[in-house]
């Protein structure tokens, strides 16, 4: 069936990296746009960065542009999110998600994982 | 960017009721919204897309209505599954965004 898995959460310090993998199955993961979406805790749910199926175009909430970066590997089936200068107001469940728009962007999200949790303190 | 703004922010009600959660878009966004349903510790789960298209595989007595800057989310008859935090989301216009959640409890 259709399966998305995250991975790569854990602790980290203020201002250190982390980076995030998403792997994608039972699906042509090359035919479709890919999301992150993360929700803090006790928090609602933030868009934050997508990547169209080639990887040429990416898209950043204002909140991690300049210091999360997105990018996929098709031939992996994997999704990445690079996460730089990491921040305590950073620490969510970060979620990825299908775009279901074969080669195309619809804009809602019909697949999504169970989460990874990343935790930023000292 | 574009704010939703969901409400009630939490209700509580019985199985059986018929619930109806409202989001509000700070302008137009046309049909460009989807309906989520989120269990915790589970991956949130479509719903609704363009407003009122239901989700293959979603029970029938979810659905979606609304255009331009208000929306409903209807629920006819409450079943325990049901029990859970509702979001609405706008892919209008980028950035998409969520509203803040409306979470339903058991009365």
């Amino acid at each position: 069936q259709v399966q998305l898995v995250e991975s790569g959460g854990g602790l980290v310090k203020p201002g250190g990296s982390l980076r995030l993998s998403c792997r994608g199955s039972g699906f042509r993961f090359s035919d479709f746009y890919m999301t992150w979406i993360r929700q803090a805790p006790g928090k609602g749910l933030e868009w934050i960065s997508n990547i169209v199926t080639t990887g040429s175009t990416v898209h950043y909430a204002d909140s991690v542009k300049g210091r999360f970066t997105i990018s996929r590997d098709n031939a992996k089936n994997s999704l990445f999110l690079q996460m730089d200068s990491l921040r305590v107001e950073d620490t969510a469940v970060y979620y990825c998600a299908r775009d279901p728009g074969p080669y195309g962007e619809y804009g809602w999200f019909d697949t999504w994982g169970q989460g990874t949790l990343v935790t930023v303190s000292s | 960017a574009i704010q939703l703004t969901q409400s009630p922010s939490s209700l509580s009600a019985s199985v059986g009721d018929r619930v109806t959660i409202t989001c509000r878009a700070s302008q137009g966004i046309s049909t460009a919204l989807a309906w989520y349903q989120h269990k915790p510790g589970k991956a949130p789960n479509l719903l609704i897309y363009d407003a009122s298209s239901l989700q293959s595989g979603v029970p029938s007595r979810f659905s979606g209505s609304g255009s331009g800057t208000d929306f409903t989310l209807t629920i006819s008859s409450l079943q325990p599954e049901d029990f859970a935090t509702y979001y609405c989301q706008q892919f209008n216009s980028d950035p998409y965004s969520f509203g803040q959640g409306t979470k339903l409890e058991i009365k």
